[in-house]
């Protein structure tokens, strides 16, 4: 099983919300842990959003606006992205990341569609 | 402005070693990681490993050891990763990060380098 399992694809409408989920293998309690999220357009490297470990203790990126936003889902074991105000440049793959066993780990991303 | 500029693209044989270069500007060298994440067309993110430019430490991912080696030369602000008996597998963007020490923190990435394995 996967450290980190993300869904593969997610749609939603301009101005709605998306909720990005990144869920930590069952062995792993997402409680303890950093999540780092990242945005990447298709032909760009990856970009910093935010990272999230509680709502004390969290960090948003230089000029990444406040509709991203993370959070975590203990019952889910899972993090949490969350982007309100969808706009048609949100439209991009979006990955977590969190360092796990000495490693920096990805999930595999989602590729989220604005239509 | 902060900025990595990296290496143009390479193509090499299967076997065969990859040398990538990501210089450094605006900011104190010393006193950020570099880490470094790849990614084959189409795929998602892998990282590779980390490297303190100020000691030299580094840490590579279990995949990688023994093939891989990230150094730098601090007199011009360039971290360089170095890949070993390169296979078709090995064909992506290399990425190098800038790295606020002990985060996760990648900001901001370099434009990426393809790396082609093809004989």
């Amino acid at each position: 099983q996967a450290v980190l399992t993300q869904p593969s694809s997610l749609s939603a409408s301009p101005g709605a919300s998306a909720s990005l989920t990144c869920t930590l293998r069952s062995d792993i309690n997402v409680a303890t842990y950093w999540i780092y999220w990242y945005q990447q357009k298709p032909g760009s490297p990856p970009q910093y959003l935010l990272n999230y470990r509680s709502d004390s203790d969290k960090q948003q990126g230089s000029g990444v606006p406040s509709r991203f936003s993370g959070s975590k889902d203990g019952s889910a074991n899972a993090g949490i992205l969350l982007i309100s105000g969808l706009q048609s440049e949100d439209e991009a793959d979006y990955y977590c990341m969190i360092w796990h066993s000495s490693t920096w780990v990805f999930g595999g991303g989602t590729k989220l569609t604005v239509l | 402005q902060v900025q990595l500029v990296q290496s143009g693209a390479e193509v090499k044989k299967p076997g065969a070693s990859v040398k990538v270069s990501c210089k450094a500007s605006g900011y104190t060298f010393t006193s950020y990681d570099i880490n470094w994440v790849r990614q084959a067309t189409g795929q998602g993110l892998e990282w590779m490993g980390w490297m303190n430019p100020n000691s030299g430490n580094t840490g590579y991912a279990q995949k990688f050891q023994g093939r891989v080696t990230m150094t730098r030369d601090t007199a011009i602000s360039t971290a360089y990763m170095e890949l070993s008996s390169l296979r078709s597998e090995d064909t992506a963007v290399y990425y190098c990060a800038r790295t606020i020490v002990n985060t996760g923190v990648f900001d901001p990435w370099g434009q990426g380098t393809l790396v082609t394995v093809s004989s």
